[in-house]
């Protein structure tokens, strides 16, 4: 079964820095997407950016950029020039060939003024 | 921009009655999931829903849990005999079926079990 890892509970960062969030994942298929999601106050979850695992290429979203290490199974998620509207939890997800998204632990963001 | 829809936004029962959570998916998407976070934890899988029937279920999914789609816009999540653990964060996802398609949630509904 597929399991997806959250080691970091909770990061700080200082507005306008940088920061990274981790995730591994743990999987024997070759075919597969990963996700981040942010889950503000509010609860909703929002989508932040998503890779396909046949692509080496690191997928960007404005501020947002991945780091896809495949033959490590990482897919770290680097948050530049922080905002305040940033700080929530923010959930890295699986998606393999059973179509459901199998979800880390989550991270809370805090960000620093 | 389409979006995923979810009434009502908070829902408070008694234990034992039964609840119905509404979700209205994006218009031309096709699969649809409800998920399910109890306060705290993590977003976990209940069910996905395709052409009329469930496609898979996981094991909180027990028969108290039914899923419907009544009409051509709506997909319902049904609890039969609410528990206090049943208290939670219910989420609806769609996405189009193409592949493995981007999952876009709704704002969630908020359960809670007295």
């Amino acid at each position: 079964a597929q399991t997806v890892t959250q080691s970091q509970p909770e990061m700080s960062v200082q507005e306008a820095e940088t920061v990274t969030l981790s995730c591994t994942y743990d999987t024997s298929e070759s075919d597969y997407y990963l996700f981040w999601y942010k889950q503000p106050p509010s609860r909703q979850m929002i989508l932040v950016i998503r890779q396909e695992a046949y692509k080496q290429q690191n997928a960007t979203e404005n501020r947002f950029s991945v780091n896809f290490q495949k033959a490590a199974k990482s897919f770290s998620l680097k948050i530049s020039d922080s905002q305040l509207g940033d700080a929530a939890m923010y959930f890295c997800a699986y998606l393999g060939s059973s179509y459901k998204l199998i979800f880390g632990s989550g991270t809370r963001l805090l960000v620093r003024p | 921009e389409p979006e995923v829809t979810q009434t009502p936004s908070h829902q408070v029962t008694q234990m034992g009655q039964e609840v119905i959570l509404r979700c209205v998916p994006i218009s031309n998407h096709l699969y649809f999931y409800w998920y399910r976070q109890i306060l705290g934890q993590k977003v976990e899988f209940l069910v996905s829903f395709y052409n009329n029937e469930i496609s898979e279920k996981s094991e909180i999914f027990d028969d108290q849990f039914s899923v419907e789609r009544p009409d051509g816009s709506n997909f319902t999540l049904k609890i039969r005999s609410t528990k206090l653990e049943d208290s939670a964060m219910y989420f609806c996802a769609s996405t189009t079926g193409q592949g493995r398609d981007t999952q876009y949630f709704g704002p969630g509904t908020r359960l809670t079990v007295l």
